[in-house]
């Protein structure tokens, strides 16, 4: 019964190669997001999508490319890997306040999943 | 600027005592959330607090609590009585306005020990 779960733990692949990797939620949220870890722990925003929009770090290559098949799930392509792609990739979901007018209670309070470690070689 | 600052990289803390760790944060925007978040070294995030700008009352959770000072800009995490497993990154985080994308920004993260 988990929350975010992402497929795989871990990624070691070949400079040049495409990878996936995905994502999936059973909370029922509106939006899903994909976070990259570098080696010095710091978190980067990389996309927020819901099944109206994407929004996209001007920052990320377009290399990286989010597809969703669906509501419950956001994937994440990235093309010709690169060395300095190698990092921990959290996806994430939460509510989107923006669909909720009015309400105190509510948050968007984002859930992550337990990250995937990429490694290219 | 930095939006998200956490200005100390590494505490101690001795077990059962209380401990602060600090967030100042920098927007213009007056409808904001703050986060914190937990990451042993096992490499998930988990979510510990949330308080909204808002907010009347500054938030909590079990052995968690907020220091608010909507002012000074900083949404400080304190842990009471900690224990071993506390030990672990915190980060601390915001989302600003009801913006495009609800996205997160966080700070560089303060690495928490606890000392039996």
């Amino acid at each position: 019964d988990t929350a975010v779960s992402q497929t795989p733990k871990y990624l070691v692949t070949q400079m040049g190669n495409d990878k996936s990797i995905k994502c999936e939620q059973n909370l029922g949220h509106d939006t899903m997001y994909w976070y990259k870890q570098d080696s010095k722990k710091f978190l980067k925003i990389m996309f927020s999508y819901n099944n109206k929009e994407l929004i996209i770090n001007e920052t990320v290559p377009n290399r990286f490319s989010p597809k969703s098949p669906d509501k419950a799930h956001l994937n994440l392509h990235i093309n010709s890997l690169e060395l300095g792609d190698s990092a921990v990739y959290f996806c994430a979901s939460s509510q989107d306040l923006r669909l909720r007018v009015g309400s105190s209670v509510l948050t968007d309070t984002q859930y992550f999943g337990p990250g995937t470690r990429l490694t290219v070689l | 600027a930095q939006k998200i600052t956490q200005t100390q990289p590494g505490m101690f803390v001795q077990e059962k005592e209380a401990v602060t760790l600090d967030c100042t944060y920098d927007t213009s925007d007056p409808s904001y959330g703050l986060f914190w978040y937990k990451q042993p070294s096992s490499g998930e995030m988990i979510f510990l607090i949330y308080q909204g700008s808002y907010d009347q009352q500054n938030a909590t959770e079990g052995r968690y609590s907020l220091n608010f000072q909507k002012a000074r800009k900083s949404a400080n995490l304190v842990i009471s009585a900690s224990q071993l497993g506390d030990s672990a990154m915190y980060f601390c985080a915001m989302r600003e306005g009801r913006n495009a994308g609800n996205m997160l920004t966080f700070g560089g993260g303060t690495r928490l020990m606890v000392k039996p």
